[in-house]
């Protein structure tokens, strides 16, 4: 079965530095997704992209954060200037253009000192 | 969007059947609704998915009555495994969506 793939699993980075965090989506899909989930907390969406912009974005994804598809296959969250509350797992989703199951990968757990 | 509210907690016994249900009244037309699972420190998985009626799949059935304004993830004969987070999201066809996931509602499965 397709999966969506994360990387790093794990990232620790000082406040202030800046990060990029990896998503390879399912091949054959078009609309593209990240989360966070701070330690205990429910998930929380960040940010949709299709079509190579941002089709809708939540109060959080302030100009701190910005999305890239670099290629035909990355699909990128980089974090500018890291805070302290920055720190939380990540997840990246992808769904087909037809469907709603969104597919999750296994996330990237960010830790800002 | 359409709020949605879950139990906080649910406990069950292996073996059980488990019913969580969702409300979500202020459903749309085009809303369909979707439960996903969350295991510690994993990203949500997929479970089910449905607009009106009945949909059973291997894991689990989703009971959506006439009037959408709330529906039911049935999970048969549970196992201690199940013990996860159960989601309820609410969304249009349109793809692209802004996904609110509620708090959800904590399954304890115990032996």
């Amino acid at each position: 079965e397709p999966e969506v793939t994360q990387t790093p699993s794990h990232q620790v980075t000082q406040m202030g530095q800046e990060v990029i965090l990896r998503c390879v989506p399912i091949s054959n899909h078009l609309y593209f997704y990240w989360y966070r989930q701070i330690l205990g907390q429910k998930v929380e969406f960040l940010v949709s992209f299709y079509n190579n912009e941002i089709s809708e974005k939540s109060e959080i994804f302030d100009d701190q954060f910005s999305v890239e598809r670099p290629d035909g296959s990355n699909f990128t969250l980089k974090i500018r200037s890291t805070k302290l509350e920055d720190s939380a797992m990540y997840f990246c989703a992808s769904t087909e253009t037809a469907s709603k199951t969104q597919y999750f990968g296994p996330g990237t757990r960010l830790l800002v000192l | 969007l359409a709020k949605t509210t879950q139990p906080i907690s649910m406990d069950s016994y292996e073996g059980q059947e488990v019913n969580i249900t969702c409300s979500h009244n202020n459903i749309a037309t085009n809303d369909y609704i979707t439960w996903y699972q969350q295991f510690p420190s994993q990203g949500p998985r997929f479970i089910i998915q449905g607009y009106k009626t009945k949909v059973t799949n291997e894991v689990a059935s989703l009971f959506i009555p006439a009037d959408r304004k709330s529906s039911t993830l049935s999970l048969p004969r549970v196992s201690l495994s199940d013990t996860a987070v159960y989601y309820c999201l609410v969304g249009d066809m349109t793809g692209g969506f802004k996904t609110i996931f509620g708090a959800g509602t904590r399954l304890f499965v115990k032996a």
